[in-house]
């Protein structure tokens, strides 16, 4: 399997643009999540999903931030407007769902907000 | 929070040493996984505890869990330069959500 893919890997963009992150999550996994790392504040779980239903979104931090999962194979993270301080690497993961299953991560998508 | 959190916050060691990496959470938890993540890359899964578990080993990784002070550690035995990397421990008190502590970096010296 080629696990959990994000895309675009690095993203620069001017204050006020909307940005959005894919993610394409391990076949067969059930569950999503939304990851946001950055210095100040480590790794933040934004918001998870369970059969393409968010389960859990208190940890969006505003109302700027959005997140769909319109099929099993296919998520996005919205952010409209963007603000420098949306600065972070955003992790997507996935997992069977299952009480202890491991989450497997994308390797990340880099954003910088100027 | 139900977070972990990872102690020493950073770590350096020469190669050949052991190191270890503490992990406290505050509440109680069904499981609790150990991931590493090298500098610009996602997290990698390391190993998983469950909460009726006291060690767990994986090649040159130890994982101990006690239940009553809330806190794990991950040994990891006759280190590498490779081992070099930052150190999370993650709990669920949730079913499938897992909180991330703020990480352990590790620095393995040649």
């Amino acid at each position: 399997d080629a696990g959990v893919i994000q895309s675009p890997r690095h993203e620069v963009t001017e204050m006020g643009q909307e940005v959005t992150l894919r993610c394409k999550p391990i076949s067969g996994h059930n569950s999503l999540f939304w990851y946001r790392q950055t210095m100040m504040r480590g790794l933040e779980l934004l918001i998870y999903f369970n059969n393409n239903v968010p389960i859990d979104d208190s940890g969006m931090p505003e109302d700027r931030f959005s997140a769909k999962m319109p099929n099993a194979s296919f998520s996005t993270l919205k952010i409209q407007p963007s603000e420098p301080r949306d600065s972070a690497v955003y992790f997507c993961a996935s997992s069977l769902g299952q009480n202890g299953n491991t989450i497997y991560f994308g390797e990340g998508s880099w954003l910088t907000v100027v | 929070s139900q977070q972990g959190e990872e102690d020493p916050q950073a770590l350096s060691i020469q190669e050949g040493e052991n190191a270890t990496m503490n992990c406290s959470y505050k509440t109680s938890i069904n499981n609790l996984q150990w991931y590493r993540q090298n500098s610009g890359r996602g997290l990698v899964h390391l190993i998983l505890i469950r909460s009726n578990e006291r060690e767990k080993h994986s090649g040159r990784l130890r994982v101990t869990l006690d239940t009553s002070k809330k806190s794990s550690s991950l040994l990891i035995t006759a280190s590498r330069a490779a081992d070099t990397a930052s150190y999370f421990c993650a709990t669920d008190a949730e079913g499938d959500k897992f909180y991330f502590g703020s990480g352990t970096k590790l620095n393995v010296k040649p």
